[in-house]
């Protein structure tokens, strides 16, 4: 599974939206990105995920760039509820394995 | 509501003892998984199943064993409970079928060996 990267921490004003990237450019063909979100002392709760075209949902919006190196997790109105550590994920979907980075702590303020 | 539940909230154990971290999930998932999570490590996978009677070593499995007898189940074992394995740990289960791999996890364990 290829390698993912996000910044460590963000910062989102309570009502905007929170975009939180993430960087997967070592990604093969038949890998989805995933994204899950943990909130303090909760296991993590799955959010998303898509392999090529964009994805939405009724939590958030997914963006895949067209190479598939990237992408960026949309909030479009960040709540104080959704402080929380989040997580991008590839993998392939056969294997159904999970590897979990460090992720990006988002912080919403008022 | 579908759900993953662990059978503790918090648990607290002697060095030595052996300690049953037990997991049921509702949902008819073929796989299940369990996780610890560490401050600064992210979350490390221990063990996971992908059939009843089947196993499968994660990245960390040393210190632990499993059993999963049905397919709803999955227990984590510590043999001989030592300190450095205290931690936060979390069971998931996910479906194989109909393209949707999102885990559902529990609430979690947190284990203190003293």
């Amino acid at each position: 599974d290829a390698k993912t990267t996000q910044p460590p921490s963000m910062d989102c004003a309570e009502g905007r939206a929170a975009n939180l990237p993430c960087n997967h450019s070592t990604i093969s063909g038949n890998e989805y990105v995933y994204w899950y979100r943990q909130i303090h002392s909760q296991g993590p709760q799955y959010i998303i995920h898509g392999l090529k075209n964009n994805e939405t949902n009724e939590m958030a919006s997914l963006i895949i760039t067209e190479d598939r190196k990237s992408s960026t997790l949309i909030l479009p109105h960040a709540t104080l509820r959704d402080t929380a550590v989040y997580y991008c994920i590839s993998v392939t979907g056969t294997a159904s394995k999970l590897t979990f980075g460090t992720g990006t702590r988002l912080q919403v303020t008022l | 509501d579908v759900k993953v539940t662990q059978s503790s909230r918090y648990l607290v154990k002697r060095t030595g003892e052996k300690v049953f971290l037990e997991c049921v999930q509702d949902m008819d998932h073929e796989n299940m998984f369990w996780y610890r999570q560490d401050p600064g490590l992210g979350l490390r996978l221990i063990y996971f199943s992908y059939d009843v009677k089947m196993k499968e070593k994660g990245d960390i499995p040393e210190g632990y064993s499993v059993s999963r007898e049905k397919k709803e189940r999955f227990s984590l074992i510590l043999e001989s409970a030592s300190t450095n394995q205290t931690s936060m740990y979390l069971c998931a289960s996910s479906s194989i079928g109909t393209g949707n791999y999102g885990y559902t996890f529990g609430s979690g364990t947190r284990l203190t060996v003293v």
